[in-house]
């Protein structure tokens, strides 16, 4: 069975570089044909993609926040870290990270998603 | 950027209704199309992939069609643990994925 979890913290001042940490369970990211990705979801608006890691650490970013993103793995740990430097307001919403699944050899498919972590921006 | 549009934007169903949601797509994504069941607090749950696939253990009331730019998510008989909002995702600019706004899905 394979799980997410995202940590990290809940409240963030405007500037400041945001961390967040997803640990999983029930694969590896040493082996072939896995990767993890990480979302967004601002409130009013529709879910966001932000960042995709594959187990050769090949790495992919939105165009839109390519500047300020940064996605590491530790695979010893079981994590991928998620960075995103110069946080404003307009980054306040819910990130999650999800497991690149192998659905009939298509590596196109998120599933699981992990919980959730809410990410504030206030000063 | 494809864009992804859904309708209706909300839809009141009574337990037991068939229940149709549509996604258009802004031009063809072949059938690289995904669609979640999300509810509140909780995280997205992939259904169908590749705009027709069950993903395993779905139930079979949850049905979809369509390729190219026009797709619709069909549930055959709306069951209490159905209310929720259902987004699609179309992935033939992947990795650069995109999201339809979401259908909520709630009771009459």
């Amino acid at each position: 069975q394979i799980t997410l979890k995202e940590s990290g913290p809940t409240l963030v001042k405007p500037t400041q570089t945001l961390t967040l940490t997803c640990t999983f369970s029930g694969f590896s990211l040493s082996d072939s044909a896995e990767g993890v990705g990480w979302f967004r979801q601002s409130p009013g608006k529709a879910l966001e993609w932000l960042a995709l890691i594959y187990w050769d650490d090949d790495k992919r970013y939105s165009p839109f926040l390519r500047s300020r993103l940064t996605i590491t793995k530790d695979t010893s740990m079981n994590q991928v870290l998620l960075t995103l430097t110069n946080m404003d307001p307009v980054d306040t919403g819910t990130y999650y990270c999800a497991h690149l699944s192998n659905l009939e050899l298509q590596l196109r498919w998120f599933d699981p998603w992990g919980q959730g972590a809410l990410v504030i921006v206030s000063s | 950027d494809i864009q992804m549009t859904q309708s209706p934007s909300s839809v009141s169903a009574s337990v037991g209704d068939r229940v149709t949601i549509t996604c258009r797509a802004s031009q063809s994504i072949r059938s690289w199309l995904a669609w979640y069941q999300q509810k509140p607090g909780k995280a997205p749950k992939l259904l169908i992939y590749a705009a027709s696939n069950l993903q395993s253990g779905v139930p079979s009331r949850f049905s979809a069609t369509g390729s190219g730019t026009y797709f619709t998510l069909t549930i055959s008989s709306l069951q209490p643990d159905d209310f929720a909002t259902y987004f699609c995702q179309q992935t033939d600019t992947f990795p650069q994925i995109t999201f339809g706004p979401g259908t909520k899905v709630d009771i009459k």
